[in-house]
């Protein structure tokens, strides 16, 4: 398996663009997370799905974000308007459902996102 | 709410030398999980911890589930340089994990 895809792997942006970012689970797994990373805050948890339904987006930091899984092996990020506060690496994450809680989980090797 | 406190936040130590870090929780945890996420790259699970006093071994590292339920270690001995990154203890009791700022080492070499 090629494991969790995230695309692409660095974006820089004006302020004021739209910024969409894109995740493909691993096969066959039926929860997805994302995350957002800074040195300030940590890793923190903004959204997760499972089978492709938004369980918890109390992570969310405002308006600005949205995320979508219109199927099971494709989810987006979507920031609009984004500003410089939002450079930050993201994280897309997946994991089986009948697995030991937390065991499981597989991560992408992140979107730099930087917004200028 | 919980609380959960790492330390130590960032750590400095030469090649060859053991490191400690600790984990302490406001309330007791079912499930320690320990990651290590690498320079570029997603964290990924180092040891799971499932029952108090539990003690769990992967090669170099070592970890313990305490007995109150309320803590956890991971010592790595013979440190090398790819052991550098942020490491992060997290409850694993349910899908949704909380991961943290982590603890930052670095091994010089």
């Amino acid at each position: 398996d090629a494991g969790v895809i995230q695309s692409p792997r660095h974006e820089v942006t004006e302020m004021g663009q739209e910024v969409t970012l894109r995740c493909k689970p691993i096969s066959g797994h039926d929860y997805l997370f994302w995350y957002r990373q800074t040195m300030m805050r940590g890793l923190e948890l903004l959204i997760y799905f499972n089978n492709n339904v938004p369980i918890d987006d109390s992570g969310m930091p405002e308006d600005r974000f949205s995320a979508k899984m219109p199927n099971a092996s494709f989810s987006t990020l979507k920031i609009q308007p984004s500003e410089p506060r939002d450079s930050a690496v993201y994280f897309c994450a997946s994991t089986l459902s009948f697995e030991g809680a937390g065991d499981g989980y597989t991560f992408g090797s992140g979107t730099r996102l930087t917004v200028v | 709410g919980q609380q959960l406190n790492q330390s130590p936040q960032s750590m400095f130590i030469q090649e060859g030398e053991d490191v400690s870090m600790n984990c302490t929780s406001s309330s007791i945890f079912n499930t320690w999980l320990w990651y290590k996420q690498e320079p570029g790259e997603g964290p990924v699970l180092l040891i799971a911890l499932y029952k108090a006093g539990e003690l769990t071994s992967n090669g170099r590292l070592t970890a313990q589930f305490g007995i109150t339920r309320k803590d956890s270690f991971l010592n790595i001995s013979a440190s090398i340089p790819s052991d550098v990154g942020i490491y992060f203890c997290i409850e694993g009791g349910s899908k949704k994990l909380v991961f943290g700022k982590g603890m930052k080492l670095t091994v010089n070499p």
